[in-house]
């Protein structure tokens, strides 16, 4: 059974990096074809995709965030990690951690159940 | 960037009406198009993948159809767990969301 977890600060301040962690079991992110997804979503509006990370390392970001984005995973600890720098209240949203896999066509089958990022002074 | 349009952006319905949900791409994306459903203080879940898949426990009302550029989801029956937002999603290049489209009790 696929799980994601979603874990980091409830509460950040404009300019202050936000670091995520999404720690997961029920698959290895070693496992040929296999990504880790992050996607928001700010209150009320649309979702939002922010970065991939697959099996081989290979990472693929937002354009439009990409100058602000590093995703990394820790295969041994089952943990991919998402930080994003210079926060401003535009990026309050609930951010989401899914798995990517091929046996779905590679869309995000699994997600997390999300967390609340508010930011403010 | 590939940018999706959904439309409607909202639906108002009646449990037991057939519904469809068009989703367009800016370029060709084949068949990379997966269709989400979204519950209100929930996360998304995926209903149809590779634009005409059934993922694995979704209702067979649920279909899709469609490549290229342009896309439908379509309910054949509305049941009441039904009303819920709805995301189409690209896979062709990186991943990009449509803006939604939220189906409402009449």
């Amino acid at each position: 059974q696929i799980t994601l977890k979603e874990s980091g600060p409830t509460l950040v301040k404009p300019t202050q990096t936000l670091t995520l962690t999404c720690t997961f079991s029920g698959f290895s992110l070693s496992t040929s074809g296999v990504g880790v997804g992050w996607i928001r979503q700010p209150p009320g509006e649309a979702l939002e995709w922010l970065a991939l990370i697959y099996w081989d390392d290979d990472k693929r970001y937002s354009p439009s965030l990409k100058s602000r984005l590093t995703i990394t995973k820790d295969t041994s600890k089952n943990q991919v990690v998402l930080t994003m720098t210079n926060m401003d209240p535009v990026d309050t949203a609930t951010y989401y951690c899914a798995h990517r896999g091929r046996g779905y066509g590679y869309a995000l089958g699994y997600w997390g159940q999300g967390t609340l990022v508010t930011v403010s002074s | 960037d590939i940018q999706m349009t959904q439309s409607p952006s909202s639906l108002s319905a009646s449990v037991g009406d057939r519904v469809t949900i068009t989703c367009r791409a800016s370029q060709s994306i084949s068949s990379y198009l997966n269709w989400y459903q979204q519950k209100p203080g929930k996360a998304p879940k995926l209903l149809i993948y590779a634009a005409s898949s059934l993922q694995s426990g979704v209702p067979s009302r649920f279909s899709g159809s469609g490549s290229g550029t342009d896309f439908t989801l379509t309910i054949s029956s509305l049941q009441p767990e039904d009303f819920a937002t709805y995301y189409c999603q690209q896979s062709y290049s990186t991943l990009s969301f449509g803006q939604g489209t939220r189906l409402e009790i009449k």
